[in-house]
């Protein structure tokens, strides 16, 4: 069974602060992303990565970083946070082709205060 | 600019009735349409998807319609359940496998 994991479900932090949030899929799968979700805008993409040590920019990636060391995990970093990225994120993994699915997982509601 | 536009952004529907949800496109090399369905708490999960060579495709009580011409496509929820409240998105995939998401609708089946 497909599984995209992330470190936490609600997180709380205050302004300022380095925010890193995992994510880990099970799957092989070569592309991984994050997403942000708000209200109104949907999902807009921040980075993505097709494979180790590899990143993209997705279409809202200021204020953002990310890190993959091992194909398994991708981490987004908050290195500064502030209030605008008080937002559902959403960590998601895709095989490589054009016949896999994108597999999300349950997402962390991040509040900066 | 939002490459794939989704309306309404809100649904309310008797118990039985059916649901429908629009979405429109404008980049005709987009070749995956899909529709997710996302309960809270949960990250977005497939429901259903097509391609765009053929008009509509049907899975239980879901139904994609697809209209290439007009680059709409929509979901119909036929028999709908309060289960199915939910949220969902529809989505496109472009040429470089990327996909877009639609802004979301928020579906409550009243009993």
């Amino acid at each position: 069974d497909v599984k995209v994991t992330q470190s936490s479900r609600y997180l709380v932090k205050r302004t300022g602060e380095k925010v890193f949030l995992e994510c880990v899929q099970d799957m092989d799968h070569e592309n991984m992303f994050w997403y942000r979700q708000d209200p109104g805008l949907g999902l807009r993409l921040i980075y993505f990565s097709y494979d180790v040590k590899m990143k993209e920019k997705g279409d809202i990636p200021e204020g953002y970083s990310v890190s993959r060391e091992k194909k398994e995990r991708f981490s987004l970093i908050l290195e500064s946070a502030s209030t605008n990225q008080t937002s559902m994120y959403l960590c998601a993994s895709r095989g490589q082709g054009r016949t896999y699915e994108q597999y999300f997982g349950p997402g962390t509601r991040l509040t900066v205060t | 600019q939002q490459q794939v536009k989704q309306s309404p952004q809100s649904l309310i529907v008797q118990k039985g009735g059916i649901s429908i949800i629009n979405c429109a496109y404008e980049n005709t090399a987009f070749d995956y349409f899909p529709w997710y369905q996302q309960f809270p708490g949960k990250g977005p999960a497939l429901l259903i998807a097509i391609r765009p060579d053929v008009s509509e495709k049907k899975e239980g009580r879901f139904t994609i319609s697809f209209n290439k011409s007009a680059k709409q496509f929509s979901l119909h929820i036929m028999d709908s359940q309060p289960g199915d409240s939910a949220t969902y998105f529809c989505a496109a995939r472009d040429v470089g496998n990327q996909f877009y998401f639609g802004t979301g609708t928020s579906l409550t089946v009243i009993p």
